[in-house]
């Protein structure tokens, strides 16, 4: 069955360095894992995607285990404006290509 | 520039009305989806087209109807609306169809918030 699952929840403060993880038991060997941004009132935006090892960018990095049954989403040096709802989001090929995002994980950044 | 629009961007409406959300991109991406978003915020998605192609269909009630008349408009009809009905709902594009390996970011319209009355 495919499903995804996060923490409901994370607090931190700012300078610190935030990991976001995801699980994906079900995932198989082509399946893509992505990561999006969501504020209040605004749709999700893109912020990192991957498929194995670690992926970075300039704005967060993504390790990937070789089971590759979850990953880990990795914001470092938090902000204030980091405070939002980030999702997993996994495309399931080899289950009919479905798309499941998990229930998302609202981070509180603190000053 | 807006690249992915949504209209309207709130509607409000009774139990047993008829209701289309419209939604269109100028990326020139050639897939197209809508989710909904519920008030616990879970993101399902509902649909998607590919070059006017119906690719994904969950199990969504009849009572939804999707329609795309090009590629850069994906519009959502709802028929008898229901009280559950009440979410967000996400238009969403991607350069191509997300298929295995290649898997493209999908960029997100601002949302539609139904609230049915």
């Amino acid at each position: 069955l495919a499903k995804t699952t996060q923490p409901i929840s994370m607090d931190s403060y700012e300078g610190q360095e935030v990991n976001i993880t995801c699980s994906h038991n079900n995932i198989a060997t082509n399946d893509y894992i992505t990561w999006y941004q969501q504020f209040p009132s605004q749709g999700p935006r893109f912020i990192i995607q991957g498929y194995k090892t670690k992926v970075t960018n300039e704005v967060a990095s993504l390790f990937i285990p070789a089971d590759r049954k979850s990953s880990t989403l990795s914001l470092p040096r938090v902000s204030l404006s980091d405070t939002a709802v980030y999702y997993c989001l996994v495309l399931f090929y080899n289950q009919g290509g479905k798309l499941i995002f998990g229930q998302g994980t609202e981070l509180s950044v603190k000053p | 520039d807006t690249a992915v629009s949504q209209t309207p961007k709130y509607l409000v409406t009774q139990m047993g009305n008829d209701k289309s959300i419209k939604c269109e991109q100028n990326l020139g991406h050639d897939t197209m989806y809508w989710y909904k978003q519920d008030s616990k915020k879970f993101l399902k998605i509902m649909f998607s087209y590919n070059n006017k192609e119906l690719i994904i269909n969950e199990t969504v009630p009849n009572r939804f109807s999707p329609k795309s008349p090009d590629k850069a408009h994906l519009n959502l009809h709802i028929n008898s609306l229901e009280l559950g009905d009440s979410a967000v709902y996400f238009c969403a594009s991607s350069q191509r169809r997300l298929a295995g390996s290649d898997s493209y970011e999908q960029y997100f319209g601002p949302g539609t918030r139904l609230t049915v009355t």
